[in-house]
């Protein structure tokens, strides 16, 4: 059975201050690994896919990177506007379309 | 631009009173989703289509009903809410060529009183 953790659960941070985000999958067959950030009361929205292990992709103040058990979202001095929960899924070859939801990480900013 | 589009954005019913939520999409995706998203958890899986294919998660209840009448729209049925299925009710589309990324409408908030 596919499986996706996320960590922290929550990450407060001072406008800034970089970190990074966790997940960590155990897939039969890696196709496709997502992040999406969600804002509040609305609906994800695609951010990045990786598909193989030292892959990266970056867009404005976030970078996503993956290993064959894991990718880090970094996100290098956030604004509150980054403030959003962060989603991870994955797409196996055994669930092809179908993905595995991580919980999330919601992490909020301050300014 | 394409995108996928839900209505209403929020939607109060009675308790025991059926209620329908659309989705509509313009981007021509073959598989459309529904999940269920409740206060700080991950979107729940109800049911997908593959084309016009229905597919039912194992334990969504059989309260919650689908319909897609062609490519472009899908409806939710729940048929007696109940308290439970107060939720962020979520549309997502994504092809099977390629990626597999989804796009997601904003969602139907529904409260049931």
């Amino acid at each position: 059975e596919d499986q996706v953790t996320q960590s922290p659960e929550a990450l407060r941070l001072q406008e800034g201050e970089s970190s990074s985000l966790n997940c960590s999958y155990t897939v039969s067959g890696l196709r496709g690994l997502f992040w999406y950030r969600q804002d509040p009361g609305k609906g994800p929205e695609f951010l990045f896919t990786l598909y193989s292990a030292g892959e990266e992709k970056e867009k404005e103040r976030l970078k996503a990177t993956l290993t064959k058990k894991e990718s880090f979202l970094h996100i290098t001095a956030p604004k509150p506007e980054d403030s959003a929960t962060y989603l991870c899924t994955v797409h196996s070859s055994g669930g092809s379309y179908i993905p595995t939801f991580g919980r999330g990480t919601s992490l909020i900013v301050h300014p | 631009d394409a995108m996928v589009i839900q209505n209403p954005r929020y939607q109060v019913t009675q308790f025991g009173k059926p209620v329908t939520l659309s989705c509509s999409q313009t981007l021509n995706h073959n598989v459309m989703y529904w999940y269920q998203q409740k206060s700080s958890q991950a979107p729940k899986l109800l049911f997908h289509y593959y084309d016009k294919d229905f597919n039912n998660e194992a334990d969504t209840p059989d309260n919650f009903q689908s319909r897609r009448p062609n490519t472009s729209f899908c409806f939710l049925d729940i048929r007696s809410p109940g308290l439970g299925d107060a939720a962020m009710y979520l549309c997502a589309t994504s092809m099977t060529s390629g990626n597999y990324e989804q796009y997601f409408g904003p969602g139907t908030r529904l409260t049931v009183t």
